[in-house]
């Protein structure tokens, strides 16, 4: 149980296209869902956490108008990099969590890498 | 302010051998603390997770942790490496259930025949 899938995987777009990213819990209900950016060799950087129906909390730093996060039902969230450049490119990664789970635990997706040419 | 030091970047150890890998961590709370792992172009499996009860925590493919609270630390720990233990690991902080996760710099375990 507890399976989180991210599509796409890969995607290449060009500069100044929008792409969208999106995030799914597949066997449980995810009350909260995170955001996550990884440059190369690098950690994860918390970008926004979303509770569904809310708007989404960013982190500093993070521009609201570009990453555009949508949690629209217990089970998706998307992610929309708008206006994208090459330095957006990176690896995406969400995680899901539900507080009825009580594991106090974030489950991961496998990631989807953006490519921006 | 959470955070997570990971002292050193890449660990080599040889097949069969003790793996240590070092987190450290600075909370204003009592944490939650985490010992993930990610294999390239994947996503983050969690092997343990301290959340207040043991102090000693197992985890899966035979990896463990002990929560120190004197030395503010949680390190991760296998008595014998596999060579399919190579990957890259990260240990993580939160200040409490379903919060945000603050990650370390990660640590990639090279092990060798």
């Amino acid at each position: 149980g507890a399976v989180v899938s991210q599509h796409p995987s890969r995607v290449i777009c060009k500069s100044g296209t929008s792409v969208k990213i999106e995030c799914r819990s597949l066997d449980f209900q995810a009350t909260t869902m995170f955001w996550y950016r990884q440059f190369p060799k690098q950690s994860l950087m918390l970008m926004a956490t979303s509770n569904e129906g809310s708007k989404a909390t960013y982190e500093q730093g993070v521009e609201k108008d570009k990453f555009l996060i949508n949690h629209a039902s217990l089970t998706l969230s998307t992610l929309t990099v708008t206006s994208a450049h090459p330095e957006d490119s990176s690896f995406y990664i969400c995680s899901a969590s539900n507080r009825d789970r009580g594991a106090y635990e974030q489950y991961f997706g496998p990631g989807t890498r953006l490519t921006v040419t | 302010a959470q955070s997570v030091t990971q002292l050193g970047s890449h660990v080599s150890v040889s097949e069969g051998a003790l793996v240590l890998l070092r987190c450290n961590y600075s909370s204003s709370v009592p944490p939650y603390l985490f010992w993930y792992v990610q294999y390239p172009n994947q996503g983050l499996q969690l092997l343990l997770k301290y959340t207040s009860a043991a102090t000693l925590v197992k985890g899966i493919n035979g990896f463990e942790a002990e929560f120190k609270k004197s030395e503010t630390s949680f390190h991760l720990t296998k008595p014998s490496a596999h060579m399919s233990d190579a990957a890259e690991y990260f240990c993580a902080v939160s200040e409490g259930g379903f919060q945000k996760l603050v990650f370390g710099t990660g640590t990639r375990l090279l092990v060798s025949p």
